[in-house]
């Protein structure tokens, strides 16, 4: 598969700080990339998404960013709470693959209350 | 609108049998992508069907099938199971591009 790589395997945070969420892809013809949560025994949930025209994108308390000059993306999560621990997949996806999906290992994110 | 729904949620087989895993899609979502799952491996596509053709294929041997009905809903099966064929098994469908999960099934090779 494609290389989508996380820079970081495990982040902790204390309640209440803002956490910021790292990863790297390979593929520069990528023009879809969606976040996803993924609680202990659940399947991912989706976050937020980013087409590659845009730079940023805002939902609640939840911001990517798309840096495709260095192939990055970010999440960043305001006012981390103890809900938002869990381990977060970056996925790309490019037109020329029929809109496949690839994703990254993940990052487990642990809030310290 | 429900979301992903997926059965069983668990299952124990042992080598040398097979299994058939089920997903139905959101109402409306007529594509359906299979994943594997299993620890510090991530997200493995297996494939991925829409209106009832396998659209994409992942690096999986032949033993891992699947097919989609008329109605969306769709199964896979794993022949011949293997040990290393434990893991958490993801089902998602989605319109355009939004993408939504299941809770998956968690298969147990003894």
């Amino acid at each position: 598969g494609e290389n989508v790589g996380l820079h970081l395997p495990t982040l902790s945070v204390q309640e209440g700080d803002n956490s910021i969420i790292n990863c790297a892809y390979s593929n520069s013809a990528s023009d879809y990339f969606i976040w996803y949560k993924q609680e202990s025994g659940k399947g991912p949930q989706f976050i937020i998404d980013i087409r590659s025209n845009m730079d940023k994108r805002q939902g609640q308390r939840v911001t990517v960013l798309l840096n495709k000059t260095v192939k990055h993306l970010s999440l960043q999560i305001a006012a981390t709470q103890p809900g938002d621990s869990a381990v977060y997949f970056c996925a790309e996806s490019y037109t020329n693959t029929g809109n496949q999906f690839y994703f990254g290992t993940g990052t487990s994110l642990t809030v310290i209350p | 609108k429900a979301g992903v729904t997926q059965t069983p949620r668990y299952l124990i087989k042992t080598r040398g049998q097979q299994v058939t895993l089920s997903c139905s899609p959101i109402s409306g979502h007529r594509s359906v992508s299979w994943y594997q799952q299993t620890p510090g491996q991530g997200l493995q596509f297996l494939f991925e069907y829409f209106s009832e053709t396998q659209r994409n294929k992942g690096n999986f041997p032949g033993r891992f099938s699947g097919r989609q009905f008329s109605n969306s809903r769709s199964e896979m099966n794993v022949s011949t199971l293997e040990l290393g064929d434990s893991a958490l098994y993801l089902c998602a469908s989605r319109t355009y591009n939004e993408q939504f999960f299941g809770p998956g099934t968690r298969l147990t090779v003894l």
